[in-house]
């Protein structure tokens, strides 16, 4: 199937650095990607959507200077979090879905673990 | 927009037991339900779906359900297993845009 990955898996920063995350689709053309963020036992909540070579879309509440998001190539997709805050510790996750899937399927990275001290 | 309710937050079975997790819907225009689970520390993963011209999908002793005209659909898991314990989520799909339940922690006891 479909795999994306992420990197890192897990990252430890201090207050006021920025953090780059990137996904990857490893094996198919990823025209669209998510980021979602999750906190402890919660669900998925969609941040933003990004479409390769265009400028990303934003959920209601998401910082879009704060979430910069860069889908540069059909394989790669980043997120920077800027001036990272103790608040901003969460599990980050990407999925993608594209060229060679079905219209209907996404397929989830394996999440990122952003601590922020 | 769409609103995915999921129940139970939190299932225990024994072991060999069925286990049923049920979403409702709001928006008819969803037409894609997939359901995934997901293990501490991990992304979640795709582990059967279902598409609104069907009424039941069946993958060994995983099945889904779909009433379109009630806006529920519904997971069920045979023979559960010690590993079948994660987190499972509902969602659905409208357009480009997937809305996810908020997810039931399934316990199976040995």
């Amino acid at each position: 199937g479909a795999v994306v990955s992420q990197h890192p898996s897990w990252v430890i920063c201090k207050s006021g650095t920025s953090v780059k995350i990137e996904c990857r689709s490893l094996d198919f053309q990823a025209t669209t990607m998510f980021w979602y963020r999750q906190f402890p036992k919660q669900s998925l909540m969609l941040m933003a959507t990004s479409n390769e070579g265009s400028k990303a879309t934003y959920e209601q509440g998401v910082e879009k200077d704060k979430f910069l998001i860069n889908h540069a190539s059909l394989t790669l997709s980043t997120l920077t979090v800027t001036s990272a805050h103790p608040e901003d510790s969460s599990f980050y996750i990407c999925s993608a879905t594209g060229a060679g899937l079905s219209f209907y399927e996404q397929y989830f990275g394996p999440g990122t673990r952003l601590t922020v001290t | 927009g769409e609103n995915v309710e999921q129940h139970p937050s939190t299932l225990s079975v024994q072991e060999g037991d069925s286990a049923v997790i049920k979403c409702t819907y709001s928006d008819s225009a969803s037409n894609y339900f997939p359901w995934y689970k997901q293990e501490l520390g991990k992304g979640p993963q795709l582990i059967i779906d279902i598409r609104s011209n069907v009424g039941e999908k069946k993958d060994q002793r995983i099945a889904v359900t779909l009433n379109k005209t009630a806006k529920h659909f519904s997971l069920h898991i045979t023979e559960t297993q010690p590993e079948d314990s994660a987190v499972y989520f509902c969602a659905t799909k409208r357009g480009n845009q997937f809305y996810f339940g908020t997810g039931t922690s399934l316990t199976v006891i040995p």
